[in-house]
């Protein structure tokens, strides 16, 4: 088993929708976790973090299940601009410093 | 501030050829990751250094793979020889504690 996994893409959805995706990952010893975006031919940069009560960020949410070890986004009224790859990352920390993980990605792609 | 700095952004071999990437970290920062990017795949972790001690390295193939940080800020990361499944973009990061990675470009390889 993955020890992150995403939704496989590509998600094609016309502008204004809503779009959703998932993640799990499988070590319950995992602490932190983030959202990435990375744009084609770009390095990964980070969307949001996301917290245990769930935090919104704009058109954004991301929600952390600890039970389940599930993550998820919510992109509400998508831009042709949010068209990217959606990367999930998972952060083991230890003493030495935090491990992270990332996903194989999302990719998602908004038409007018 | 300036970001993470890398070189080359491109380089071209043939197999069985050597080839090495620099990288450069924002200043300060004490922990630095090298990751294999594969197309269609999320970043995979090579090498992670907390300055200049490798903290994680299990999945680095130390065969051909081999990086170092002497004196706990700049890094290289070097391939000798190179296989044709080497070709991917290998990225830099780096981070100050259990803060988000902040990358550099990336240096795109193809083996031919």
């Amino acid at each position: 088993r993955k020890e992150v996994e995403q939704d496989p893409g590509p998600f094609n959805v016309p502008e204004g929708a809503t779009v959703a995706f998932n993640c799990t990952y499988s070590n319950s010893a995992s602490q932190s976790f983030f959202w990435y975006r990375q744009d084609c031919r770009k390095e990964p940069k980070l969307l949001m973090s996301v917290y245990s009560s769930g935090n919104e960020d704009g058109r954004f949410t991301a929600q952390l299940n600890r039970a389940s070890q599930y993550i998820s986004l919510l992109i509400r009224d998508s831009k042709l601009s949010d068209s990217a790859t959606y990367l999930c990352v998972v952060t083991l920390i230890y003493n030495q410093g935090g491990k992270l993980i990332f996903g194989q990605g999302t990719e998602l792609s908004v038409k007018p | 501030e300036a970001g993470v700095a890398q070189s080359p952004r491109y380089k071209i071999i043939e197999k069985r050829q050597s080839v090495a990437f620099w990288c450069n970290p924002i200043s300060g920062h004490a922990t630095l990751y090298w990751y294999q990017q594969i197309l269609g795949q999320g970043p995979k972790l090579l090498i992670q250094f907390q300055n200049n001690g490798v903290v994680d390295d299990s999945q680095l193939p130390k065969d051909r793979f081999s990086a170092e940080r002497l004196k706990g800020v700049d890094s290289t990361l070097k391939i000798q020889p190179a296989k044709l499944e080497d070709s991917a973009v290998y990225l830099c990061a780096s981070s100050l504690g259990a803060s988000p990675l902040h990358f550099g470009n990336g240096t795109r390889l193809t083996v031919t």
